[in-house]
């Protein structure tokens, strides 16, 4: 069976400092792989997505970056974090072409 | 441009009853429209869907139904039991370019009173 792991759980950074948010699907073959972010009281914006490796599409400009290195693996990176990226991140993946989205357990990210 | 809105936040309802959560969506090209239940700090779980060419589909306690014209989705819950206290986020999924969209409505925190 496919399984989606997202790590950390929690994580708490100062304003300015990097992040790396990963996450990794097991048990199947070139997914489509996603990074949302819920803020508070808000729902679930799209934030990029990967139909392979190397190829990723960002839905809205953003402090934020991502990159797929590895078939399965998705990372959400920033280089400097603003106070307005705190929310809860969600990594989800899709079969190609198919649905429904399979969504991890999320990171909350706080920003101090 | 909000194209999928849950107008109520939230929800109660008795244990045993129905509950009724409802979806409006404003893209007449979805094709495909999917319901998520999200308890606190974990990641959402898919529920139920239906296409767009069908108007209801039936999965045990869970019914989703489609009205094209009027452009609204609901699920129904019957009969709501406690265990089923979440959120419920609706969506909607258009295809363009060989990818899938998904468009994800703000979510209606149910609360089943037992």
């Amino acid at each position: 069976s496919q399984t989606i792991h997202q790590w950390p759980a929690t994580l708490v950074q100062p304003v300015g400092s990097p992040l790396s948010l990963e996450c990794t699907v097991e048990g199947t073959s070139n997914p489509n792989l996603y990074w949302y972010r819920q803020a508070a009281g808000r729902g679930l914006q799209l934030l990029f997505y990967s139909v392979g490796i190397g190829q990723i599409s960002s839905e809205v400009p953003q402090n934020l970056s991502a990159s797929r290195p590895q078939d399965r693996q998705f990372i959400l990176s920033s280089k400097k974090l603003l106070l307005s990226d705190s929310g809860f991140y969600l990594c989800a993946w899709s079969p190609p072409g198919g649905q429904p989205q399979h969504f991890g357990d999320g990171t909350r990210l706080s920003i101090l | 441009d909000q194209q999928v809105k849950q107008n109520s936040p939230s929800l109660s309802v008795q244990e045993g009853r129905i509950s009724i959560l409802n979806c409006d969506y404003t893209n007449s090209m979805f094709d495909y429209f999917l319901w998520y239940k999200k308890y606190p700090a974990e990641g959402p779980t898919f529920l139920i869907s239906i296409s767009s060419i069908k108007d209801k589909n039936e999965d045990g306690r869970f019914t989703v139904f489609l009205n094209k014209s009027a452009k609204h989705l609901s699920l129904h819950i019957v009969p709501s039991q406690p265990g089923d206290s979440a959120v419920y986020f609706c969506a909607a999924l258009n295809r363009w370019g060989g990818y899938q969209k998904v468009t994800f409505g703000t979510g209606t925190k149910l609360q089943v009173i037992p």
